[in-house]
């Protein structure tokens, strides 16, 4: 499986915008790059999702490189309910594999107030 | 809708002792998974299931096993409970739809219950 790499940790004010990295040189043309957030003693939450255009929902914004070797989690306004770890993940998105999501270590994201 | 439930949310289990941990959403979403999250990391794939009737391993199936006999319902069974296997316990589910071919013509993120603490001790 193709892997990625976030930084362990960043940290934010509240009410500034927060670009979240993630590198994902070996990803495959089948990969789709997936967004989840954990809140302290909470499961996942699906965040985001995209496959080569930059996506926007009511949660962030997912801005992919034209590479498509890494991407940027965007959240425009960071509130203290936003403090989380982060996973970027890569999701195969057809074949036997489909389904299946492999959670690396995550960022930890840090708001101040 | 409820999404996913888990029960129990915590439990205590002495070596040796089986249990199963129940799974159920109510979002007839047809994939459905159990994840395990040990301290500080990420979360590894224990089984999933395309459907009622399909299961399949994920990365660390070892000392568990499941059953889908219904859409809703995704019970993780623990034999012989080993100290190894203290964690936090999450179900997911999530839906695709196929019309053939290698790509789903849609589908959502997962969803993801509260998670069961386990301790064995």
């Amino acid at each position: 499986d193709a892997k990625t790499t976030q930084p362990n940790s960043m940290e934010s004010n509240e009410e500034e915008p927060v670009h979240l990295p993630c590198n994902h040189s070996t990803i495959s043309g089948t990969d789709y790059i997936h967004w989840y957030r954990q809140l302290p003693s909470q499961g996942p939450e699906y965040v985001i999702h995209g496959l080569t255009s930059n996506v926007n929902n009511r949660m962030a914004s997912l801005a992919i490189a034209e590479d498509r070797k890494s991407s940027t989690l965007i959240l425009h306004r960071a509130t203290l309910r936003d403090a989380a770890v982060y996973y970027c993940i890569l999701r195969d998105s057809g074949g036997t594999s489909y389904g299946k999501l492999t959670f690396g270590q995550g960022t930890i994201l840090t708001v101040h107030p | 809708n409820a999404g996913v439930t888990q029960t129990p949310k915590f439990r205590i289990l002495k070596i040796g002792q089986s249990m199963t941990l129940q799974c159920t959403q109510d979002m007839n979403h047809n994939y459905m998974y159990w994840y395990r999250q040990d301290p500080g990391m990420g979360l590894k794939l224990i089984y999933y299931s395309v459907g009622a009737g399909i299961t399949d391993k994920g990365e660390v199936p070892n000392g568990y096993n499941v059953s889908r006999s219904t859409t809703e319902d995704f019970p993780l069974r623990l034999e012989l409970a080993a100290p190894s296997q203290t964690s936090v316990y999450f179900c997911a589910s999530s839906y695709s739809v196929w019309w053939g071919g290698y790509y789903p013509s849609s589908s959502s993120g997962q969803f993801f219950g509260p998670g069961t603490r386990l301790t064995v001790l």
